[in-house]
């Protein structure tokens, strides 16, 4: 069974703060994704990566950096938290028949 | 995943068929959303029921929460509607529960 890893799981974080979350998948895929999940609303992509070291801009990347230092980790990371960026947050890998295979999500409050 | 069950895992079909996608929950569920991945990498939300059904063009989709199911049926298919299709439910608590898609294949 492909794992998808996400931490935490929840956190609350001050406006203007620095957030970064975390992704690790242990099936050997090249293909990582950062979504974000707003109540009502579809999931919506942030950055993807397709190879280690290199990271690319999703629908909405304003706002976000992400990283990616090795094919297992992919990281998303909020420099200055802001009130909009209250979602949960979902972290995917994806095989070569484009499955993809999501994490249990993080939920992020920013107060 | 184990609360969501989607069927079929693959469908091909030739243009201007239809056929219907299948979303079985194993726990009531408050809502349900579609989507389609395109090619890089974007879910396109087809549609976001919490209950009844909606339909969009060649699209419909119907939610049954007390059945404990959600249907995506296609009609008259087009060679632009290939693509791995979810299911997401979404239960209490912002936890939400993803199928393992199903890759159509439309045919000429």
């Amino acid at each position: 069974e492909a794992a998808v890893t996400q931490s935490p799981r929840s956190k609350v974080a001050v406006t203007g703060g620095k957030v970064t979350l975390s992704c690790h998948q242990t099936n050997n895929h090249d293909y990582m994704y950062w979504y974000r999940q707003d109540t009502g609303h579809g999931l919506r992509l942030i950055h993807y990566s397709y190879v280690a070291d290199s990271t690319e801009k999703g629908d909405i990347p304003d706002g976000y950096k992400a990283s990616r230092p090795s094919q297992e980790n992919f990281s998303l990371i909020l420099e200055l938290a802001s009130l909009s960026q209250t979602a949960v947050y979902f972290c995917a890998s994806s095989d070569a028949n484009e499955r993809l295979f999501f994490g249990h999500g993080t939920k992020l409050s920013v107060l | 995943g184990d609360q969501v069950e989607q069927s079929p895992s693959a469908l091909s079909l030739h243009e201007g068929t239809g056929s219907a996608l299948r979303c079985n929950f194993t726990t009531t569920m408050r809502a349900v959303q579609w989507f389609r991945k395109n090619s890089r990498g974007s879910l396109i939300n087809l549609f976001y029921l919490a209950s009844g059904t909606k339909e969009n063009g060649r699209l419909k989709s119907a939610f049954d929460s007390k059945e404990r199911y959600s249907t995506l049926h296609i009609r008259d298919a087009q060679l632009e509607d290939s693509g791995t299709y979810f299911c997401a439910a979404e239960a209490g608590n912002n936890r939400i529960f993803f199928g393992d898609g199903t890759q159509l294949v439309v045919k000429p």
